[in-house]
C-alpha cells in the first residue's frame, strides 16, 4: 500500500518553461488537493477534487492548471513557470473530505529560475 | 475568511520534558481541528484530531485539547523525545469548507 505517491521529487525549470507534477494514490479516495508551502506561509491550497471529473479553485490557483480523469491521479500542470512558484508542492488525499484528515505525499520541491 | 496563526514559531524543550505547541483559530463555525507533524524533507504526517463536539482526545503520549469559547486549541507532548523534533502544523475546517487552513507551524527543538 503506498498512499499518496508524488513525481518527481525534485524539479528544477527556467522561467516560462512548463512541466506537471504527478500525483497518485491507491487508497480509492475520493478527495484529492494540492498544497504548495512556503517559508512561513504553512500550506495553502491550489486546487481540489472531490472526485473524477470535478475540480474547483483553492486559495493560491493562478498559474496552475489540474484536471481529474481518474480517482487515483490528480496531475499538477504549471502552465508557464515564474520565480515565484518557487515552492515545495503536496499532493493530499482522503476518503470523505478535509474534515476527516489528509494523507500527504512527500513532496516535490520545485525551484524555478 | 478562516486564519489559523500558532502562537510561537518556535519552541525548545529538554528531552523528556512535555511540550505544549499552541493554535489559535478565528472562524466559529470551525468544527474540525487537527494536528500534522512535519519532519525535516517529508510530508506532512497525522498526529490527532479533534471535532467541536469534544474539549480533548489523548492518543499515545499526545493530547489535544480544544476550548471554542476563546478559540484556541493545544497539542501535549508528553515526555519528549528526540524523534518528536519537527515543525508542528495545526489545521481546522468547517462544513463545506471543502478545505483545510493551516496555520504557519511550529519548530520544536529537543534538547537532550
Amino acid at each position: 500500500n503506498a498512499g499518496v505517491t508524488q513525481t518527481p521529487k525534485f524539479q528544477v525549470l527556467k522561467t516560462g518553461q512548463s512541466m506537471t507534477l504527478q500525483c497518485a494514490q491507491d487508497m480509492n479516495h475520493e478527495y484529492m488537493s494540492w498544497y504548495r508551502q512556503d517559508p512561513g506561509m504553512g500550506l495553502r491550497l491550489i486546487h481540489y477534487s472531490v472526485g473524477a471529473g470535478i475540480t474547483d479553485q483553492g486559495e493560491v490557483p493562478n498559474g496552475y492548471n489540474v484536471s481529474r480523469s481518474t480517482t487515483e491521479d490528480f496531475p499538477l500542470r504549471l502552465l508557464s513557470a515564474a520565480p515565484s512558484q518557487t515552492s515545495v508542492y503536496f499532493c493530499a488525499s482522503s476518503y470523505r473530505g478535509p474534515n476527516y484528515g489528509y494523507t500527504f505525499g512527500s513532496g516535490t520541491r520545485l525551484t524555478v529560475v | 475568511g478562516e486564519s489559523v496563526g500558532l502562537h510561537l514559531p518556535t519552541l525548545s524543550v529538554q528531552e523528556g520534558d512535555n511540550s505544549i505547541i499552541n493554535c489559535a483559530y478565528s472562524n466559529s463555525a470551525s468544527d474540525y481541528f487537527i494536528w500534522y507533524k512535519q519532519e525535516s524533507g517529508k510530508g506532512p504526517q497525522f498526529i490527532i484530531d479533534i471535532r467541536s463536539n469534544m474539549d480533548k482526545r489523548q492518543g499515545q503520549r499526545v493530547t489535544v485539547l480544544l476550548n471554542k469559547t476563546v478559540k484556541h486549541l493545544s497539542l501535549q507532548i508528553a515526555a519528549t523525545q528526540p524523534g518528536d523534533s519537527a515543525v508542528y502544523f495545526c489545521a481546522v475546517s468547517w462544513q463545506g469548507a471543502q478545505k483545510l487552513v493551516f496555520g504557519q507551524g511550529t519548530r520544536l527543538t529537543i534538547n537532550p
